[in-house]
């Protein structure tokens, strides 16, 4: 059974940093793409990052790039997002999500673009 | 960046009837949506990928249809437990995927 489990969220100034967390087991973690995806309070999801098998390709949504930065190490199955600069709006619950399986040709693995399993969440609270 | 309009905001249905949500893209996103049910205090789980599979273990009432700009997710005859907020996703046009802003279907 895929597990994703979050941690590292809390409540911070605006201006502040926060790393979250991801502890994933019950599937090969080295063999997916990962991302998180964070819902603001009453508002819908939105996707906010995603990283490739070996880490060598990001990619972020507009409004945190150069901000955030999401890392992966493979030998302790773990994700991470380092979250810097922080804004009121940037609270919310993020979670933790795995890409569904990727499509691979010779030269690269491409992600399936949707999300097959899901951690509980963690909330970040950004607010003077 | 694709843009996803659900409709309608709202749906208010009984147990037992069927249920039909709308999902349209601002542009063609082929047929790369996919449709998640998401319940308070729970995870968002994924229901439908390129708007037509089911996802493992998901029932066979609910389907999923359409292709380029118009999709619909169908559920044939709601159970108690099918009562939550829906999103479609697109991953056509990426980075960013883009969620629609959800459907709450609530009981009538």
């Amino acid at each position: 059974e895929v597990q994703l489990v979050e941690s590292g969220g809390g409540w911070v100034q605006p201006g502040g940093s926060l790393r979250l967390s991801c502890a994933a087991s019950g599937f090969t973690f080295s063999d997916s793409w990962m991302n998180w995806v964070r819902q603001a309070p009453g508002k819908g999801l939105e996707w906010v990052a995603n990283i490739k098998q070996d880490g060598s390709e990001k990619y972020y949504v507009d409004s945190v790039k150069g901000r955030f930065t999401i890392s992966r190490d493979n030998a302790k199955n773990s994700l991470y997002l380092q979250m810097n600069s922080l804004r009121a709006e940037d609270t919310a619950v993020y979670y933790c999500v795995k890409d569904s399986p990727s499509v691979c040709t010779s030269s690269s693995c491409y992600p399936a673009g949707d999300f097959d399993s899901w951690g509980q969440g963690a909330l970040v609270t950004v607010s003077s | 960046e694709v843009v996803l309009t659900q409709s309608p905001a709202t749906l208010s249905l009984s147990p037992g009837e069927r249920a039909t949500l709308s999902c349209r893209a601002s542009q063609s996103v082929s047929s790369y949506l996919a449709w998640y049910q998401h319940k308070p205090g729970q995870s968002p789980r994924l229901l439908i990928y390129d708007a037509s599979n089911r996802a493992t273990g998901i029932p066979a009432r609910f389907s999923g249809s359409g292709s380029g700009t118009d999709f619909t997710l169908t559920i044939s005859s709601l159970e108690p437990e099918d009562f939550a907020v829906y999103y479609c996703q697109q991953r056509v046009n990426w980075p960013p995927y883009t969620f629609g802003q959800g459907t709450k279907l609530e009981i009538k």
